[in-house]
Parts: structure tokens; C-alpha cells; sequence
């Protein structure tokens, strides 16, 4: 089976510009998280769904990113006006249950604000 | 909060070494402690994780609750074992993994 899947693999995008990136998890899987790792760090949490909802979107540096899962599967993470500082590797993950504590995680999507 | 830190960000040995990659955290609680690891040009992937007590790849971690620590060892290092290795956290509250910044572990010939 395939694992998690995110795309684009590379986006670059001038300043300002809006971007959505892509998350497909592994298939019944319910958890997901997205986090965004900058260059010689971790990655740091942004946003965690279980199911359809947001369970905690604490993570989110501010109200220009914004992440969805309609139907509990394939999640988007938006960001408006995007900004240089926002250029990093955006991960997702998923589990299969909730409190499932292994994470599958996706090649990321590496976004350059130019 | 929880919070984890791998105070190395690089360690260089030579194959047949002992490896240690160090692994402190604060939390107040009980917390899941795991090992993920990322090759080259490979996605993330958990190594290993305390409350199984296993040995992966030869590596093992004890959780030491006295010192806070999650320590990653291995008696003999191989060139293969050459990667990025993260230590995080899971709190019983989130189970949100909470990451260290990594350590660069390079193993020469």
C-alpha cells in the first residue's frame, strides 16, 4: 500500500502569493498532523485532525495559515500572503486511531517564498 | 509544555564505534519517548519508541526518568547507520509528538 503522499514535492511562490499544499494519508488512517520544519530544526507541530475536525490547531503561527480535511482524508494547508519567513519543508502524518503513537510521515513539500 | 532537546546537532564516528545520541525532555507528566530516524533522501520513520524495549538496527534507548532522558546507543556503528535522528515526545494528554532540532549522525569508514 502507499504511504502518505504530498504534493507538490517543490513549490516556489513570490511573496505574497496564496499556496495550498496537499496531503493524502495512508488509507483509514484518522489522525493527521501537519508540522513545518525549517532548515537544521525538528519539525514543529502546526495543526492535528482526528477525522474531520481540527483537534488542536495551536501549533498555527497566525491566522494566515489554515489547514482543512472535508471528508476525513486528503487534508489542504493554506497560506495567504505568503511571507520569506514561511519557506520551509511542510510535513504531514498520519496514524491509524487516535493516541495511535507511530507516525507516518509524507516526503514533505519543500515551499520557497522568493 | 513538553519540550525536548538533542544538545548535539552533528556526531562523527568511525564504523565499529560505540554511538550515543543524547535525548533530555521536560514534561511533568508521564510521557511516550520515541527515536525516529531520516536517511538520505528518505521520509521520516520511527526507529523506535521506549515502551516497546526493543532493539532496532541494533540500537536501544532506556527511558531514565530520574535524569529525564531518552539516550540512543549502539555498541557498534555501522556506515549504513549514517542519518538524521530525532528524539520526541508524546504527552498522554495530545499524543502530538513534540520533536528535538536532531542530530546529524555520520559514520566513516
Amino acid at each position: 500500500g502507499a504511504g502518505v503522499s504530498q504534493t507538490p514535492s517543490n513549490k516556489v511562490t513570490e511573496k505574497g502569493k496564496y499556496v495550498e499544499l496537499r496531503c493524502d494519508p495512508i488509507s483509514g488512517h484518522t489522525a493527521l498532523y501537519w508540522y513545518r520544519q525549517s532548515l537544521g530544526q525538528g519539525p514543529e507541530f502546526l495543526i492535528y485532525f482526528q477525522g474531520t475536525g481540527a483537534a488542536d490547531d495551536s501549533g498555527l503561527p497566525n491566522d494566515r495559515f489554515f489547514a482543512v480535511r472535508p471528508e476525513g482524508s486528503v487534508s489542504t494547508l493554506k497560506i495567504q500572503r505568503t511571507e520569506r519567513g514561511d519557506s520551509a519543508v511542510y510535513l504531514c502524518a498520519s496514524s491509524l486511531k487516535p493516541r495511535d503513537t507511530e507516525a507516518f510521515f509524507g516526503q514533505g513539500t519543500r515551499l520557497t517564498v522568493v | 509544555a513538553q519540550r525536548v532537546t538533542q544538545p548535539e546537532k552533528l556526531l562523527s564516528v568511525f564504523k565499529g564505534a560505540p554511538v550515543e545520541l543524547k535525548c533530555n525532555y521536560s514534561y511533568s507528566g508521564s510521557p511516550e519517548l520515541f527515536w525516529y530516524v531520516q536517511y538520505s533522501r528518505q521520509r521520516l520513520q520511527l526507529l523506535l519508541r521506549h515502551i516497546s524495549r526493543e532493539s532496532i538496527k541494533g540500537f536501544t534507548a532506556d527511558l531514565n526518568k530520574g535524569e529525564t532522558s531518552f539516550h540512543l546507543k549502539k555498541p557498534f556503528a555501522q556506515e549504513e547507520d549514517s542519518a538524521m535522528y530525532y528524539c520526541a515526545l508524546s504527552s498522554g494528554g495530545s499524543y502530538i509528538p513534540t520533536f528535538g532540532r536532531g542530530t546529524s549522525l555520520i559514520v566513516h569508514p
